[in-house]
């Protein structure tokens, strides 16, 4: 199957920092890619869906300046958490949807543990 | 908004006994899928189930969508420790690329 990374895979960092998440489809070109969060013992919460060549598009309630995100090549699209305050600690999942694919099977990145300090 | 609601919300059993979760959903769908997610750890897609399709197997694995009642279940036989881990049900709209997530069963599996 298709296969999904994320860099780094865990990150602390000191409040008022900003951070950079990369999700790279390895094997397969992605239009579209997703990030979720997910708090302990809780379901994925999408936050936006991730365009190559155009704006992401945010889900209700995510602010698009406080998580910039970036989808600059077929390959790669990045989440920035600008200002990262302790709230921000979550697990981070991309996701991304291969082009031609049917019924919106969706391949998962390994995740991307946040601590904010 | 999450839309699939998973019961239990969380499941002991002894190795070799069967596990059964439960998803309900709210809207019209596309498809519904299954997902495992160990902890600390992404998501891995188990199986995909048409919304024209009633049950589908995959080896150990069975999974029913019952479109009139908007619930599927999934059905884990023989189960290992090594099944340990939360599984998610997913459902896709028509024409729509992302997909919402239930609030996942916690499963246990005691050797």
């Amino acid at each position: 199957g298709a296969v999904v990374s994320q860099h780094p895979s865990w990150v602390i960092c000191k409040s008022g920092t900003s951070v950079k998440i990369e999700c790279r489809s390895l094997d397969f070109q992605a239009t579209t890619m997703f990030w979720y969060r997910q708090f302990p013992k809780q379901s994925l919460m999408l936050m936006a869906t991730s365009n190559e060549g155009s704006k992401a598009t945010y889900e209700q309630g995510v602010e698009k300046d406080k998580f910039l995100i970036n989808h600059a090549s077929l390959t790669l699209s990045t989440l920035t958490v600008t200002s990262a305050h302790p709230e921000d600690s979550s697990f981070y999942i991309c996701s991304a949807f291969p082009p031609g694919g049917l019924y919106n099977e969706q391949f998962f990145g390994p995740g991307t543990r946040l601590t904010v300090l | 908004s999450q839309q699939g609601e998973e019961d239990p919300q969380a499941l002991s059993i002894q190795e070799g006994e069967n596990a059964t979760m439960n998803c309900s959903y709210k809207t019209s769908i596309n498809n519904l899928q299954w997902y495992r997610q160990n902890s600390g750890r992404g998501l891995v897609h188990l199986i995909l189930i048409r919304s024209n399709e009633r049950e589908k197997h995959s080896g150990r694995l069975r999974v029913t969508l019952d479109t009139s009642k908007k619930s599927s279940s999934l059905l884990i036989t023989a189960s290992r420790a090594a099944d340990t881990a939360s599984y998610f049900c997913a459902t896709g709209g028509q024409g729509a690329q992302k997909l919402v997530f239930g609030q996942g069963t916690r499963l246990t599996i005691n050797p």
